[in-house]
């Protein structure tokens, strides 16, 4: 059990156009999920924690604005990078845990490439 | 900042135990020691935690001492699918449950 899935894997598009990166909770109910991004050779960053039903809560110099996080129901998150561009490039990737006592789980990650 | 040392790469043999130290000496009473690893290109896999006993599951054996500042990740019969950076993270799961990801050991399985 304990499968979290990202969709989609993979994506390239245009500087200046948004992107929705979703992340669902395939086999559990999430109380909380969190967004982490990587760069290339390093370790990966956490961007936010969102809980179902409310407000997500981001790290010290995440833009909100930019990454949007929505967190409606227990099972989907999404995380919209809006007018991406290439230094938005990066892995994105998302967690989810059941409940407090349980350790996250993450998704297989989303490379987006900014062009 | 994380809030633990680990050395920067290890290898092992295949078929041998590969034993994975982690400092954590700043510990507080309600921190968990959590384990993952993150092999390359995917999101890291959760492989065990534990508080001050030792534990133990299908994937890895964890080895916590008794002033709770140091552990050790133990996969018994390592294989070359085990080649992966390896996370040791202290986290509060009731409190401030952030995982804080520092830079690894990047583990190299030798055949």
């Amino acid at each position: 059990g304990a499968v979290v899935s990202q969709h989609p894997s993979w994506v390239i598009c245009k500087s200046g156009t948004s992107v929705k990166i979703e992340c669902r909770s395939l086999d559990f109910q999430a109380t909380t999920m969190f967004w982490y991004r990587q760069f290339p050779k390093q370790s990966l960053m956490l961007m936010a924690t969102s809980n179902e039903g409310s407000k997500a809560t981001y790290e010290q110099g995440v833009e909100k604005d930019k990454f949007l996080i929505n967190h409606a129901s227990l099972t989907l998150s999404t995380l919209t990078v809006t007018s991406a561009h290439p230094e938005d490039s990066s892995f994105y990737i998302c967690s989810a845990k059941r409940t407090a006592n349980q350790p996250q789980h993450f998704g297989d990650g989303t490379r987006l490439s900014i062009l | 900042d994380a809030k633990t040392t680990q050395p920067p790469s290890m290898d092992c043999a295949e078929g041998r135990a590969a034993n994975l130290p982690c400092n954590h000496s700043t510990i507080s009473g309600n921190e968990y020691v959590y384990w993952y690893r993150q092999i390359h290109s995917q999101g890291p896999q959760y492989i065990i935690h534990g508080l001050k006993n030792n534990e133990t599951n299908e994937m890895a054996s964890l080895i916590i001492t008794e002033d709770r500042k140091s552990s050790t990740l133990i996969l018994p019969h390592a294989t070359l699918r085990d080649t992966a950076v390896y996370y040791c993270i202290v986290s509060d799961p009731f409190g401030n449950e952030k995982l804080t990801f520092g830079t690894g050991t990047r583990l190299t399985i030798i055949p």
